[in-house]
């Protein structure tokens, strides 16, 4: 079946330090994937995203390559912040009936940045 | 920039009680979506919408849940006869075309 295994967390780290979040993923055929982020009181946010093997997705400072060979996500930061601080949820996509979709969501990493 | 909104923050219900969660997609998206999370759990799929009709639906999406559009902006969760396990965050979600889901910030819903 489907899955997605996160490393599990909290991870705590000084500022400016440098950041992995490790994401496997079992998936039948070519998933998209995905990183969210949670702040604290918010909704889930998407962070970035890869559609294809090879892809590397980035945002704020934040990038993820797509692994088809190793069937992984590994999230990594060069130099967090203290507002960095979050949740981090990794997501594939899948087909669904109708050629709709639904996310797979991994349990998710807290991660705590420390001046 | 557009967001998914939702409402209420914070339900606070008895078992047995019927409530209602709502949910604004962005408004040109036409998949909608409900998750929930138990606390300490992971996020999970509980339906899809379109078309003003269920596409699917999870095991957790029993005859207990329901799903609604009511008037083409809100979209609603339904549970009719609330359990002590239905307590979780539950976010909604709508997308346009492409992979990406778009998430409202969540209701948590405690039964008590």
């Amino acid at each position: 079946g489907n899955s997605v295994t996160q490393m599990e967390g909290p991870v705590t780290l000084s500022e400016e330090a440098f950041l992995t979040i490790n994401c496997t993923y079992t998936a039948t055929g070519y998933p998209s994937l995905f990183w969210y982020v949670q702040y604290p009181g918010e909704g889930l946010q998407l962070l970035l995203k890869a559609t294809k093997a090879d892809d590397k997705g980035s945002n704020k400072g934040f990038e993820a390559t797509y692994r088809k060979e190793t069937t992984s996500f590994h999230l990594e930061k060069g130099s967090v912040q203290v507002s960095d601080s979050a949740v981090y949820f990794c997501a594939l996509s899948v087909p669904i009936s109708g050629g709709y979709n639904k996310l797979i969501f991994g349990a998710g990493t807290r991660l705590a940045v420390h001046p | 920039e557009p967001e998914v909104t939702q409402t209420p923050s914070h339900q606070v219900t008895q078992m047995g009680q019927e409530v209602i969660l709502r949910c604004v997609p962005i408004s040109n998206h036409l998949y909608f979506y409900w998750y929930r999370q138990i606390l300490g759990q992971k996020v999970e799929f509980l339906v899809s919408f379109y078309n003003n009709e269920i596409s699917e639906k999870s095991e957790i999406f029993d005859d207990q849940f329901s799903v609604e559009r009511p008037d083409g902006s809100n979209f609603t969760l339904k549970i009719r006869s609330t359990k002590l396990e239905d307590s979780a965050m539950y976010f909604c979600a709508s997308r346009q075309g492409a992979h990406e889901q778009y998430f409202g910030p969540g209701t948590r819903l405690t039964v008590t």
